[in-house]
């Protein structure tokens, strides 16, 4: 079946400005991640939610980030007033929920921001 | 706090060299530990896991095991081949399902 998807792959934009970036998890998974990957980092962890709520939002990095999961599927990640300093490789995960052997994290291929 | 330090890269190995890739974590608790792999252009992939001290894990020839007294995980495999490299990332988890990881292992091997 299809895994998790993201989209843009790519997506450059001016200081400033405001981003979306979308996540399609994998049909059936309830729970849905959202990490950031800086360069020569490993990812770190923003917000996950179960279902339609966010069960953990303690890794956004300050109120410019915001995400949303209306409908318990399709995920957006908001990005307000972009600073260079978001640059990096957004990566969205799925799990089948969250509890125990349930839990395996399938990650996407990321959505790379720049911001110029 | 939480975290993961894993042993700095790139790593270059010849085909059916030892690898060994270091991990060593600091954890609140008792977390569950991962290697995750991710090859060129595709997304991250879990490789192996170990849930509880003493436990191993292992997948494709790799295997780590889950040392509280060392507080270690370390990635190895006794013969690599062309198509392991890669990027490896060691990960934990605690309660909840907040992921902390390292830096990142590039592995290069060649023929």
């Amino acid at each position: 079946g299809a895994g998790v998807s993201q989209t843009p792959s790519n997506k450059v934009t001016e200081k400033g400005k405001y981003v979306e970036l979308r996540c399609d998890p994998i049909s059936g998974h309830t729970a849905l991640y959202w990490y950031r990957q800086s360069l020569g980092q490993g990812p770190e962890f923003l917000i996950y939610f179960q279902g339609t709520g966010a069960a953990d939002d303690s890794g956004l990095p300050n109120d410019r980030f915001f995400a949303v999961r209306p409908e318990g599927s399709v995920s957006t990640l908001k990005i307000q007033r972009t600073e260079r300093g978001d640059s990096a490789v957004y990566l969205c995960a799925s799990s089948l929920s969250l509890a125990g052997g349930r839990n395996e994290q399938f990650f996407g291929p990321g959505t790379r921001l720049t911001v110029l | 706090g939480n975290s993961v330090t894993q042993m700095e890269g790139p790593v270059t190995l010849s085909e059916e060299a030892f690898l060994t890739i270091n991990c060593t974590y600091t954890a609140t608790g008792y977390p569950s530990l991962f290697w995750y792999v991710q090859y060129p252009g595709e997304g991250l992939q879990l490789l192996l896991k170990a849930t509880k001290a003493d436990d191993k894990g292992s997948n494709k020839g790799f295997e780590a095991t889950y040392r509280k007294e060392t507080t270690s995980f370390h990635l190895e495999k006794g013969s690599v081949q062309v198509s392991d490299s890669a990027v490896y990332f060691c990960a934990l988890r605690i309660t909840g399902n907040q992921f902390y990881f390292g830096t990142g292992t590039s592995l290069t091997v060649i023929p």
